[in-house]
């Protein structure tokens, strides 16, 4: 158990919907990280946000929201859904913002699946 | 495009051999790590090894960089079923930009 916490486990909803995914990084940990993985793109890094600030953007569709509140849990929106973003949506934490250098400590994920 | 990419796709074993994975690179980095995926699990996190180090021991565990090659390998010795997983190097992109990128993964496959 890494400490991070994502919700829901599975999701199942339709094309053109909107959806929120939760994560509440391990104890301590300011930064938190979103990743999308898929069977065609593999892991991609979506964004980060350290202590309630974006720091690093990464290969976030405009649809994509996420934010980081000031209890340091952080939220995935994703809007107007397509069959094609189907995949496991993973949350990570680490200590500092220091992308290069931290470890990062990843939730068990959030399982989207598109119809 | 993938800037880590793992090699082989798949590697299947059996109990107490060496499992070796190789991951290659396309531009300059200032650390590598390797991670293990357990299937539809979050990825853990194994070793970082720094552009200015060769090798690094962990364990059952070796990684080796070499930056004249970009290219890193991961050596786990006397194998067991428990380390069936795929396993992911992650790279930073050099520049400044330090975003996380990953290969697609080595699928290794320990049989009892």
């Amino acid at each position: 158990d890494s400490g991070v916490t994502q919700t829901p486990k599975h999701l199942i909803t339709a094309t053109g919907q909107r959806v929120t995914l939760r994560c509440s990084p391990r104890s301590g940990d300011l930064s938190v990280y979103w990743y999308q993985q898929s069977l065609d793109q593999g892991l991609q890094f979506l964004i980060q946000y350290y202590n309630g600030e974006e720091r690093a953007k990464g290969n976030i569709l405009e649809r994509f929201s996420a934010q980081q509140f000031p209890d340091l849990h952080s939220e995935l929106n994703l809007s107007s859904l397509e069959l094609g973003d189907s995949a496991l949506y993973f949350c990570a934490s680490s200590v500092g913002e220091s992308r290069a250098q931290e470890t990062q400590y990843f939730g068990p994920g959030t399982r989207l699946l598109v119809l | 495009s993938q800037q880590g990419e793992e090699d082989p796709q798949a590697l299947s074993i059996q109990e107490g051999e060496n499992a070796t994975m190789n991951c290659s690179y396309k531009t300059s980095i200032n650390n590598l790590q390797w991670y293990r995926q357990n299937s539809g699990r979050g990825l853990v996190h194994l070793i970082l090894i720094r552009s200015n180090e060769r090798e690094k021991h962990s364990g059952r565990l070796r990684v080796t960089l070499d930056t004249s090659k970009k290219s890193s390998s991961l050596l786990i010795t006397a194998s067991r079923a428990a380390d069936t997983a795929s396993y992911f190097c992650a790279t930073d992109e050099g520049g400044g930009s330090y975003i996380p990128t990953f290969g697609r993964g080595t699928s290794l496959i320990v049989h009892p």
